[in-house]
This record gives C-alpha cells, structure tokens and sequence, in this order.
C-alpha cells in the first residue's frame, strides 16, 4: 500500500529541468526525512538521495532534493537520456514502524 | 563491495509456504538493519518487514503481518524472509536491502540486491 503521493509521470527534453512532487503525512515526511530512489529498467531500485537533500557518492549533482512540511520534492536539472526511470520517494512511517513509498514517478525524455 | 543476493523464489500454490534467503557480503553484516521490499509485476514499490541489526526488533507491513516472518542469522551474514499462507497478490520480485547507516532504520535504504520472483498461482 502506498501511503505517498506521487505525480505518475512527467517528462522533458534533454537539458531541461524536470520536477517530481511527494506528499505525505505528520507521522511519515512530517516527522522523518525523505529518500529517493531511481528504478532503471529492469533493475534493483538504486538510492538517489537520503535525508532530504544529500546525494550518495557517485550520484551526480543534477539530482537534488528538498523538504518542507509533510511534502518534498526531486530535481533533475540538465536532464539526460540516461535519466529515463521510474522515481520513487520514501520515508519511515512512525505509526507503522517500516519505511513507506511513494506510488512512482516515469520520467520520460522526450 | 557490498554485495546481497537473493534466492528461493519460485512457483508455489496459494496456500503454501516459501522461504528466501539473502546472502550478504562486503560489509559488517552484524552491524546493519535489513529489509525485505517488494515489487508486483508492473506495479511499484512495497516495504515488507525490517530486522534490526541484532534481531531485537522486528516490523511488518499490514498486508504480510501474521504470515512473512524476517529472521537473521549473524554468523552466516545471511537475511531470511519465511512466507506462508501464501496469496496469489504475493507475487512480487522481493528484494532484500540493507539500512544505509548502521543502527539507523529510518535513514534509507542504501544497497539492494538483485532481487528473487516469486510466483503463488495454482
């Protein structure tokens, strides 16, 4: 079940900036911070950010994060090709005690 | 490297039980909470359970609570997820993922592995 509301799609062309939208609620975005995953075609789900704005190594700068409220946000600026996924945001719910995510993002280049 | 990889998926009727299994290495796996995450075909994410790192707590999702135990065995740096009454909307990839930091759930998931399907149809 997915507590996380998300935007099904959105797209650009190449070197556009493209915007993804993550609402939730107090006991889940409101109290904890937010991560966001990137789903490449057929493969494993891939950490993109962690607590609202910080990037794992090797995840490049276009990629940026923030928070405000009970809702948050994913960037990708200068958008590539290789940007094409599905995205998904996520967050630790603290009435059910596990992490909750988003319903997913297809972000197409146009 | 960090390195999990899933196995014991399969096809199994509804009704019956399976066990994965999630071999972890490149890491001090004593030291990390686990998860297990699942995926329907063509649908999206969906958290399952949480171990932490030394066993003393243990989380599920609504839909798997009373039928998916999460265990873990320290010494064999190996993850397990025994399903049972098990239901055709079951039928996922499941992936196993390790806490980004240790003795911290909530900070996100950073590795995954590669995933295991499993299939409940008669």
């Amino acid at each position: 079940q997915s507590v996380l509301t998300q935007p099904p799609s959105a797209s650009g062309t190449p070197g556009q900036r493209v915007t993804i939208s993550c609402s939730g609620s107090s006991s889940n975005i409101g109290s904890n911070t937010v991560n966001w995953y990137q789903q490449l075609p057929g493969t494993a789900p891939k950490l993109l950010i962690y607590s609202n704005n910080q990037r794992p190594s090797g995840v490049p700068d276009r990629f940026s994060g923030s928070k405000s409220g009970t809702s948050a946000s994913l960037a990708i600026s200068g958008l590539q090709s290789e940007d094409e996924a599905d995205y998904y945001c996520a967050a630790w719910d603290d009435s059910l005690n596990g992490h909750v995510f988003g319903t997913g993002t297809k972000v197409t280049v146009l | 490297q960090v390195q999990l990889v899933e196995s014991g998926g399969g096809v199994v009727q509804p009704g019956r039980s399976l066990r994965l299994s999630c071999a972890a290495s490149g890491f001090t796996f004593s030291s990390y909470g686990m998860h297990w995450v699942r995926q329907a075909p063509g649908k999206g994410l969906e958290w399952v359970a949480v171990i932490w790192y030394d066993g003393s707590n243990k989380y599920y999702a609504d839909s798997v609570k009373g039928r998916f135990t999460i265990s873990r065995d320290n010494s064999k740096n190996t993850l397990y997820l025994q399903m049972n009454s098990l239901r055709a909307e079951d039928t996922a990839v499941y992936y196993c993922a390790r806490d980004l930091f240790p003795g911290i759930a909530a900070a996100g998931l950073g590795y995954w592995g590669q995933g295991t399907l499993v299939t409940v149809s008669s």
